[in-house]
């Protein structure tokens, strides 16, 4: 089946500083990612639609010059978290969807738990 | 608006006994679909079954089985003769206003297999 790579799995970071997540589809196209957000024991929630080729959609709530989106290319889309802070320690998880539409199964990356210290 | 409600938060269920998980959903849109996901200690997302709104077929893979009933708006996933492996966290899911591929998830049911 297909398979979505995201990397790093985790990671550790220094308040203040930024990192960077991606999302790889391996063996398909993907002009839609889905990046979502999951807190301890909780459900995912969408954070923005990354779009191949053009400006991320993210939802209410969400800001976007905090978390930074770029969909640079068919296979690669990434998470940027700026600026990082304790509040922002997560786990992150990317989504693409191997068509369109809803008929369209999404496959997910394994997630990265970014912890801001 | 969509929403989709998993009122179990928590089960725990000795092994080889049988276990189903509850899936409530709500939409306007006649086409839609459903899914299921499982997610283990590790964190991935691992994909369970898709079923489409025009569907009711249940469905059978091995100790899994799924019953979708429109007329009560439900997805009920049952595990059968349940395994230590079963454990994990269990999502209920929509896609519906069709050409969107926004998954909305439920909160998710907390399965524990006692062995």
């Amino acid at each position: 089946g297909a398979v979505v790579s995201q990397h790093p799995s985790w990671v550790i970071c220094k308040s203040g500083t930024s990192v960077k997540i991606e999302c790889r589809s391996l063996d398909f196209q993907a002009t839609t990612m889905f990046w979502y957000r999951q807190f301890p024991k909780q459900s995912l929630m969408l954070m923005a639609t990354s779009n191949e080729g053009s400006k991320a959609t993210y939802e209410q709530g969400v800001e976007k010059d905090k978390f930074l989106i770029n969909h640079a290319s068919l296979t690669l889309s990434t998470l940027t978290v700026t600026s990082a802070h304790p509040e922002d320690s997560s786990f992150y998880i990317c989504s693409a969807p191997t068509g369109t539409g809803a008929v369209a199964e999404a496959f997910f990356g394994q997630g990265t738990r970014l912890t801001v210290v | 608006a969509q929403k989709v409600t998993q009122a179990q938060t928590e089960i725990s269920v000795v092994e080889k006994e049988d276990v189903t998980l509850d899936c409530v959903y709500e939409t306007r849109d006649t086409t839609y679909y459903l899914f299921w996901y499982k997610q283990p200690p590790s964190g991935e997302l691992v994909f369970l079954i898709r079923r489409n709104s025009f569907d009711e077929q249940n469905e059978i893979s091995g100790r899994y089985s799924w019953n979708f009933q429109k007329s009560t708006s439900s997805f009920n996933f049952t595990i059968t003769a349940s395994q230590v492996v079963d454990s994990a966290v269990y999502f209920c899911a929509l896609i519906s206003n069709f050409g969107n591929e926004k998954l909305t998830f439920g909160t998710g049911t907390r399965l524990t297999i006692i062995p």
